[in-house]
């Protein structure tokens, strides 16, 4: 039972625009929510995080948006540039538990 | 701050041998988990480590899996008769003490199983 997904495998976008990733989740007691970056070969990059008191957290050109009575949230690349490209993950944890739900990932082109 | 250091980085064995890969967490962080990962899926959480004490174990950890952390640093996964099915990249993540501490993961060891 996927409990965190993602529903585009994959998103292609014009360097300089902004980058739109979804994900949505089924478990209303996952209250910290987090994307992390993937290159090849390598291992997941923590990019940003949110708790379920914000709706919103910036750092730099990425924003993650969270909307917790649709169970979604996204995160915002502005501008993209081609070292963006990647698979982006996002992971929801629960507030009694240690473990990280993960998505199956989004693979991101930035095309120059 | 090296980050977190897994060994080794591919595995190749045959089917039924015992392989054990090693994960040393950041240094500061009490936590430290095992994940796997598959083509097109995310990671899966394994197992879960606070300091020394193996504090959550998935159903997906059959009991040809043994994961261990002496002392509260760094940590082994042992798989016993591995089957086709075992392949996959094992990821280790570690993360500091405190609630809503984001995990910081290592590059993985994958292993093939001829």
């Amino acid at each position: 039972d996927q409990q965190v997904k993602q529903n585009s495998p994959s998103l292609s976008v014009q360097e300089g625009r902004i980058s739109i990733l979804n994900c949505d989740y089924t478990n209303s007691m996952f209250d910290y929510f987090l994307w992390y970056k993937k290159y090849p070969a390598e291992g997941p990059t923590f990019l940003i995080s949110i708790s379920s008191i914000k709706d919103k957290n910036e750092d730099g050109r990425f924003t993650v948006f969270l909307n917790k009575s649709a169970k979604h949230l996204s995160l915002h690349i502005v501008p993209s540039q081609p070292g963006d490209s990647a698979v982006y993950f996002c992971a929801a944890s629960p507030n009694t538990g240690n473990q990280f739900y993960f998505g199956t990932g989004t693979s991101l082109t930035v095309i120059p | 701050d090296t980050g977190v250091s897994q060994n080794p980085r591919h595995k190749i064995t045959k089917r039924g041998q015992n392989v054990t890969f090693r994960c040393d967490p950041i240094s500061e962080h009490n936590r430290l988990y095992w994940y796997r990962q598959t083509l097109g899926q995310g990671p899966e959480f394994l197992t879960y480590f606070q300091n020394e004490a193996q504090l959550e174990k998935s159903r997906l950890l059959s009991d040809r899996f043994s994961a261990e952390r002496p002392k509260g640093s760094f940590s082994t996964l042992e798989i016993q008769r591995t089957e086709q099915g075992d392949s996959a990249m094992y990821l280790c993540a570690s993360s500091a003490r405190g609630s809503n501490q984001p995990q910081h993961f290592g590059d993985g060891t994958r292993l093939s199983i001829l």
